[in-house]
Formats: structure tokens, sequence, C-alpha cells
């Protein structure tokens, strides 16, 4: 039973146009959640993250955003570069069940078109 | 620094031999994670180390999985005997405390014919 999901398997955008990455938990003990990216060949890296006790976290053109009512969160990306190209990973992690332990969704593949 | 290092980039064995995959933590973190990456199942930890610790093994597949950490700047994942089913990219991440994310090596694919 996973419970990270990222229901779309790809995403495709114009470059310059915002990208839109979502993410579900079913988890309620969850309440940090992290964003990584992947390029194919390397590891996944770290991008974003945030904690429950907020519902916007900015770095510059990537924003994530929390909906806990709803165990929602998503990846904005604005604008969207070709660089951007990649696997995007949700992951969620939280006191009660361990930070260290942190459960990974199965990722959605970006492209941006140039 | 030269970041988590893993090795071998890619192996290919036979089903029934044994593996081992290998990882350099980043000098100074204290964590130590093993994951697996398939098609299916996305990103799993398989296990975690704090300290050269095991601290959760309950991602570990089977008993022929077997992970072992004897000291901070080395730790070994091995598969004994390798079936094709472990064909998987297998990450390796480190981490100093509870600070932000986890780096991550660039990973084995392992390939088990």
């Amino acid at each position: 039973d996973q419970q990270v999901k990222q229901n779309s398997p790809s995403l495709s955008v114009q470059e310059g146009r915002i990208s839109i990455l979502n993410c579900d938990y079913t988890n309620s003990m969850f309440d940090y959640f992290l964003w990584y990216k992947k390029y194919p060949a390397e590891g996944p890296t770290f991008l974003i993250s945030i904690s429950s006790i907020k519902d916007k976290n900015e770095d510059g053109r990537f924003t994530v955003f929390l909906n806990k009512s709803a165990k929602h969160l998503s990846l904005h990306i604005v604008p969207s570069q070709p660089g951007d190209s990649a696997v995007y990973f949700c992951a969620a992690s939280g006191l009660k069940t361990s930070y260290d332990k942190v459960i990974f969704g199965p990722g959605t593949s970006l492209s941006v078109i140039p | 620094d030269a970041g988590v290092i893993q090795s071998p980039r890619h192996e290919v064995t036979e089903m029934g031999q044994e593996v081992t995959l290998r990882c350099k933590p980043i000098s100074g973190h204290d964590y130590l994670f093993w994951y697996r990456q398939t098609m299916m199942r996305g990103l799993e930890l398989l296990i975690y180390f704090n300290n050269n610790v095991p601290i959760d093994d309950s991602g570990m597949p089977e008993d022929r999985f077997s992970a072992k950490m004897p000291n901070a700047s080395f730790s070994t994942l091995k598969i004994q005997p390798s079936e094709p089913r472990d064909s998987a990219v297998y990450f390796c991440a480190s981490r100093y405390l509870s600070q932000g994310g986890y780096t991550f090596g660039s990973g084995t694919r392992l390939t088990v014919v």
C-alpha cells in the first residue's frame, strides 16, 4: 500500500509555462515533505521541503504548496526550463513515523519542451 | 567533497550468484540509507544505519539480502543468492543528523540474468 502517491507518471510542459506536479499521501502522521529531482544515470537530488506548520515554501522558481486537510502537496515550477526535464519524487516523513524514514512516491517524469 | 560514492556502477550477474554493492558516504554524515528503485515500486527504503548501527531493516525484502556498515566510511549490501527479480537500481544515501534531505550516490544498476 503506497503511502505517498504521484498519480501522474509523466507531464509535458512548454518552456516558459508553469509546471505543476502533484502528490497525495495517506498517512496523517507525516509532517515533513520533500521533493527530489532525478536526472538519468544520476542519484536523486534534494530540491525543496516543507514542514506541516507551513502551507507554502518558495525557493527561486520552485514553490511547494501543502494542503494538510486534503493530504495533498504540489510543486510549482515557474517558468519551466528545458533543464528542468527530469523525474520528480515526492517524499514524506514524520515525528511518529520517524523523520529518518523517508517514504518516496513513484515519481513523475517532467518533459519541458523548448 | 566527492559526494556519496557507489560501486560498481553496473553489475550483471547470473542467477544464484552472490552480489555485493558498496557505498562510501560523505565524511561526517552519521546516517546511511540503502534504497532500491524499480518501475513498479519506485524508491523503496531497504535499511538505514545511524552511527554504523542498523536502525530499521524492515524494508529488506528477504533473508537473501543483508547489509553491513563496519565503519563510518563504508557500507555493503549483499544479495545471496541473487534472482532476476532483484534487478533494479540500488541507491545509497547519507545525511548529517536531521538536516534537510539526503545526498544520494549515483546508484548501482544490477541486472540478474
